[in-house]
């Protein structure tokens, strides 16, 4: 399970404030991955990274900017969100993307309420 | 469009028994994978078993089968001799290995509770 890292594992904070998510795979993967789950709602995939490039953009709002400087990091910036954004976020890895045979590695994930 | 339906939101099975989740997907792409993740109470998801789509012979990883029907679209799980430690949801998800919307589409997940 340490594979992949996130931190914080929790995090409270206002409709103002800025903070960051962390994720730190210690796989050699080159394919990055945010994950949003909320209750009743199936995972929503916010942002693919290959190669440090941004491949995909889920019509994410803008408040949440995510950063790949390299293929082992991935940041999730947030500011200004709205309570309906408290979830947990999940981040994720895998070999690379496109890749017939796969599979994605999940971090435990950083439990988000948003005040 | 590609979705993933998960029947039952919620199971129960006695340690030691037989389960089986149900998976029903739909795609009309040839060329996608199937998988089983189980993520258990405050913990990390976990890939449980793959099925790769055009692989007649249904995936087995120790106590964790599928029953794989393609005509049907189905994939369900089955766990033999449950153990508590199989308590978790349960999410079946759906991988399209075809043009530019190559990503896994998630069913809602299923709540398994293992009674002792």
């Amino acid at each position: 399970e340490t594979g992949v890292t996130q931190t914080p594992r929790h995090l409270v904070m206002g409709m103002t404030n800025k903070k960051s998510l962390k994720c730190e795979q210690h796989l050699g993967h080159n394919a990055m991955y945010w994950y949003k789950q909320s209750a009743k709602k199936p995972l929503e995939l916010m942002f693919v990274y290959n190669f440090k490039e941004q491949t995909e953009n889920n019509s994410v709002p803008s408040r949440f900017s995510p950063e790949c400087p390299n293929s082992s990091h991935l940041f999730l910036h947030l500011h200004t969100l709205q309570p309906e954004d408290s979830a947990l976020y999940l981040c994720a890895s895998s070999h690379r993307l496109g890749r017939s045979t796969d599979t994605q590695y999940f971090g435990p994930g950083t439990r988000l309420t948003v005040l | 469009a590609q979705t993933v339906t998960q029947s039952q939101p919620e199971m129960s099975v006695q340690e030691a028994e037989t389960v089986t989740l149900s998976c029903t997907y739909d795609t009309s792409e040839s060329d996608y994978y199937l998988f089983w993740y189980k993520q258990p109470p405050s913990r990390q998801m976990i890939l449980v078993i793959r099925q790769e789509a055009y692989k007649q012979q249904n995936a087995t990883e120790n106590r964790f089968s599928v029953n794989f029907q393609k005509a049907a679209k189905s994939f369900s799980l089955k766990i033999s001799d449950s153990q508590l430690g199989d308590a978790a949801m349960y999410f079946c998800a759906l991988y399209i290995n075809a043009g530019n919307n190559r990503k896994l589409i998630w069913g809602l997940g299923t709540s398994l509770a293992v009674n002792p």
